[in-house]
């Protein structure tokens, strides 16, 4: 089993839509949790950052962690073709740097 | 600006011979770390700092070396690259301000494009 798992893809919205990602991890003691956005080509970039249960929200981003069921979603409101991209997430333990990475969903959002 | 740099973008190696992958920011950020990504996969963590002369090994460090000697530089060094490193290599700083929202400022570098034959 990958320590991080991420929803395989692509997943294909309509503009509009909500697109929901989804990412589970097996490490309990995992503390931090992120979403990067990959454009093709391009570095990532850290959209969502959250380390509490609950949920999130930043603009049309909503990110949702729940560690009782090891579990880290990220819902896009009202995708935008300018959305399609990949999306990584990552998870950190306590106090450290290390990181662990999913291996992407890419998402198509269709006009 | 705030900004990572690396290089060089593009290299062309053989197998064998030593390289060095050059990453600098100028935010004084205390956290840096090295990525590498392979078609279809996400990153994958090779080394990390968490300051000066602190470094600890992410989960693909065999046949890497880095080094923090100042707070700006972590380079990454390939003593004898193989073609099994031909990749993608992304280098990122993050600030660490000792609490948990340190991690919601994170720059990456523009990567570096390695194939070694």
């Amino acid at each position: 089993q990958k320590e991080v798992e991420q929803n395989s893809g692509p997943l294909s919205v309509p503009e509009g839509a909500i697109a929901s990602l989804n990412c589970t991890y097996s490490d309990r003691g995992s503390q931090s949790f992120f979403w990067y956005r990959q454009y093709s080509g391009k570095s990532p970039e850290l959209i969502m950052f959250i380390y509490s249960n609950g949920d999130k929200e930043d603009g049309r981003f909503t990110a949702q962690l729940n560690k009782a069921s090891q579990y880290v979603s990220l819902l896009i409101r009202d995708s935008q073709p300018s959305d399609s991209a990949t999306y990584l997430c990552a998870v950190m333990p306590p106090n450290a740097g290390k990181s662990t990475f999913g291996d992407g969903t890419t998402l198509t959002v269709k006009p | 600006e705030a900004q990572v740099t690396q290089n060089p973008r593009y290299l062309i190696t053989v197998t064998g011979k030593k390289l060095t992958v050059t990453c600098s920011q100028n935010m004084n950020h205390e956290y840096m770390s090295w990525y590498r990504q392979d078609p279809g996969l996400g990153l994958r963590q090779i080394y990390y700092s968490m300051n000066v002369e602190v470094t600890d090994k992410g989960d693909v460090p065999e046949g890497y070396k880095v080094s923090r000697k100042e707070k700006r530089n972590f380079p990454l060094i390939l003593e004898s690259p193989s073609p099994n490193q031909t990749s993608l290599y992304f280098c990122a700083s993050s600030p660490t301000a000792g609490t948990s929202r340190r991690w919601e400022t994170q720059y990456f570098g523009p990567g570096t494009r390695l194939l070694v034959l």
